[in-house]
């Protein structure tokens, strides 16, 4: 049982490029999410998901879409990378997106973006 | 403003001495609770959290947590640190009328370091 699969593990971006992070996840969960974790700011939430085709912004959505076409696949999509984006990026999941439900996140071993 | 605070940045504790790793909060309504933890290069892993009941929460690698409402803190502790302890750990709160983004507020994060 893979869990969530998050690929590449690193990438370098040079500003203006786009690129899409990939996750994965094999456990059948409704609820998917993106965190970007920087130093000194702890994990920030960028988009989540409550179940194939919806999707919605987090805190820090700018910059950046997402789709979920399958119940498995969550990607993530730097339109035109900036510097700014220079992050570790982790992909999360849990069971059930029902409102009251608290199913712990599985994580991701997350993609360690740079951009120049 | 709804927050989490780990007050302490970092934390150094003799193997075999007991630990403690401090966290408050700040939310309105009932708080869903969690702890988890992050190995170098992995992503977070789930520890323990509290819903309801007991204050005292036992989770996984012998690490227990004691919910105090009128504190608002919910402290992570283990009677004996392992070397293999050494980690960052982050706490998390969800509020019961989050409605369903599943929005976790979560810690900076504290470093704990156990030292043979």
């Amino acid at each position: 049982n893979a869990g969530v699969t998050q690929t590449p593990k690193f990438q370098v971006l040079k500003t203006g490029q786009s690129m899409t992070l990939q996750c994965a996840q094999d456990m059948n969960h409704e609820y998917m999410s993106w965190y970007r974790q920087d130093p000194g700011m702890g994990l920030r939430l960028i988009h989540y998901s409550v179940g194939a085709g919806i999707t919605d912004q987090g805190e820090v959505p700018n910059g950046y879409n997402v789709s979920r076409s399958t119940t498995e696949d969550f990607p993530l999509r730097l339109l035109s990378a900036a510097p700014s984006q220079t992050s570790v990026y982790f992909c999360a999941s849990s069971y059930s997106a029902a409102t009251g439900d608290n199913s712990p996140l599985h994580f991701g071993n997350g993609t360690r973006l740079t951009v120049t | 403003a709804q927050s989490v605070a780990q007050p302490e940045d970092q934390v150094n504790v003799a193997e075999g001495n007991p630990l403690t790793v401090k966290c408050t909060y700040s939310v309105s309504g009932n708080p869903y609770l969690f702890w988890y933890v992050q190995y170098p290069n992995r992503g977070l892993q789930f520890l323990l959290k509290y819903i309801t009941g007991d204050n005292l929460v036992k989770g996984s690698y012998g690490f227990e947590a004691e919910f105090n409402k009128s504190q608002t803190s919910f402290h992570l502790k283990k009677p004996s640190a392992l070397v293999s302890d050494s980690a960052l750990y982050f706490c998390a709160v969800r509020v019961s009328n989050a409605g369903n983004n599943r929005k976790l507020i979560w810690g900076l994060g504290t470093s704990l370091a156990v030292n043979p």
